[in-house]
């Protein structure tokens, strides 16, 4: 069975330093893989995906995250965050067989210091 | 711009009653989940549907809830009775399915339910 692990509950930055959320995920084979994110009171918004080819993929707002099959991880990073990247992150897998289900981890609070 | 909605936005009730939550998939697509997010579980699949038919209920408890899609445009999560435990956030996501799964979901902004 898929499942997900994101090492840090809770991570602080600066406004304009650089951020790298860690995602590690368990799954036989290729997986499918996704980052979301979630600011108070909201749903989740999907901020990129990797299904094959390169890589480093590049999302929405800044984001990008690099597949490392090596290592079983897909981290996201930011060079740059803003006051407004606050909020949580969700990192999820599905595997080819039921791609449909998505496995989320835990979650990871995002807090910028000013 | 296509969302999807869900209603009602925020649900108080006491435990016992009924409570029904209501999802308005995209437009065209044809795959709807039910999501249930605690701060102790965290984000769990209940529940989804493939062009109305239920594919997926293992992880919704079966004696106190029900979803059903009467059609392609509504979806419903239903709780009778309701308890203490089942206070949580639920999401509703449709997605469009491509080939033999769905790889995108959109999430509605969720119902977050207290039961007293």
């Amino acid at each position: 069975a898929q499942s997900v692990t994101q090492p840090d509950i809770h991570i602080t930055v600066s406004e304009g330093a650089s951020l790298e959320l860690r995602c590690n995920y368990s799954y036989g084979a290729t997986p499918y893989l996704f980052w979301y994110v979630q600011s108070p009171g909201q749903g989740l918004q999907l901020l990129l995906k990797y299904f094959s080819g390169d890589t480093l993929v590049q999302g929405i707002k800044g984001f990008e995250a690099e597949f490392k099959r090596s290592q079983s991880s897909f981290n996201l990073r930011k060079p740059s965050v803003h006051w407004s990247d606050a909020a949580e992150y969700f990192c999820a897998v599905a595997g080819i067989q039921g791609a449909q289900k998505l496995v989320f981890g835990q979650g990871t609070r995002l807090t910028i210091n000013p | 711009d296509a969302r999807v909605t869900q209603t009602p936005r925020h649900k108080v009730t006491e435990m016992g009653q009924e409570v029904t939550m209501r999802c308005q998939p995209i437009l065209g697509h044809n795959t709807v989940f039910w999501y249930r997010q605690t701060m102790m579980q965290g984000l769990e699949l209940l529940a989804y549907f493939r062009n109305r038919a239920p594919l997926d209920d293992s992880g919704m408890p079966k004696d106190r809830f029900s979803a059903e899609m009467p059609d392609a445009t509504l979806a419903t999560l239903k709780i009778q009775p309701s308890e203490p435990r089942d206070s949580a956030v639920y999401f509703c996501a449709s997605g469009p399915q491509r080939g033999a799964g769905v790889y995108e979901q959109f999430f509605g902004p969720g119902t977050r339910l207290t039961v007293l």
